[in-house]
């Protein structure tokens, strides 16, 4: 079993509809959460981090953690062509990688006009 | 403030020779850790060093080694390259040491023939 699973995609939306991007972890004690987008070419950019149950918003953006069931998703409302791009998620601070950010393998998104 | 920076950010090198990458981090930026990314693997985690000391090691072979200058600026060296180290190589910077938000610089694209 992956240590951070992904869904590699893609994950094709409309313009303007609500994109869903899942995770899930493998190590119950992981402590922190991170979203990162990365473009084709480019390096990967942070967009969100998350660190307690439940809901995080920022803009466009919604984190949302769930450690009971590890898992973590991020949601992208009224997306844009703009969106399109690969979703990492990073996980840390469990039992094994304390230190480490560990990540899946990413979820293409794709948001067509 | 100025983002990380990478150099060179493409280089061609051949089978058994070795290679340095620099990374600059983000002013005030203490940690730098740096990853390997290649389209089979994914982000794979290298190393992170703090204060010029190594803090952790991913399950790399020695031939990857790094080291980092009392100005925060950090370089990886890999000796007696292999065609399998042709990857995407990337540095993070962020503000503390462990895990925390981090931030990637543009990379430094190695291709070995």
């Amino acid at each position: 079993q992956k240590e951070v699973e992904q869904n590699s995609g893609p994950l094709s939306v409309p313009e303007g509809a609500i994109a869903s991007l899942n995770c899930t972890y493998s190590d119950r004690v992981s402590q922190s959460f991170f979203w990162y987008r990365q473009y084709s070419g480019k390096s990967p950019e942070l967009i969100m981090s998350i660190y307690s149950n439940g809901d995080k918003e920022d803009g466009r953006f919604t984190a949302q953690l769930n450690k009971a069931s590890q898992y973590v998703s991020l949601l992208i409302r009224d997306s844009q062509p703009s969106d399109s791009a690969t979703y990492l998620c990073a996980v840390a601070g469990g039992s094994y990688n304390t230190d480490k950010l560990i990540f899946g393998t990413g979820t293409r998104l794709q948001v067509f006009p | 403030k100025a983002g990380v920076t990478q150099t060179p950010r493409y280089l061609i090198k051949t089978r058994g020779q070795q290679v340095t990458l620099s990374c600059s981090p983000i002013s005030g930026h203490r940690s730098v850790s740096w990853y390997q990314q290649t389209p089979g693997q994914g982000l794979q985690f290298l190393f992170e060093y703090f204060s010029e000391t190594q803090r952790n090691k991913g399950n790399f072979p020695g031939r990857f080694s790094g080291r980092q200058f009392s100005n925060s600026r950090s370089e990886m060296n890999v000796s007696t390259l292999e065609l399998g180290d042709s990857a995407l190589y990337l540095c993070a910077s962020s503000s503390l040491a462990g895990v925390n938000e981090q931030y990637f610089g543009p990379g430094t694209r190695l291709t070995v023939t």
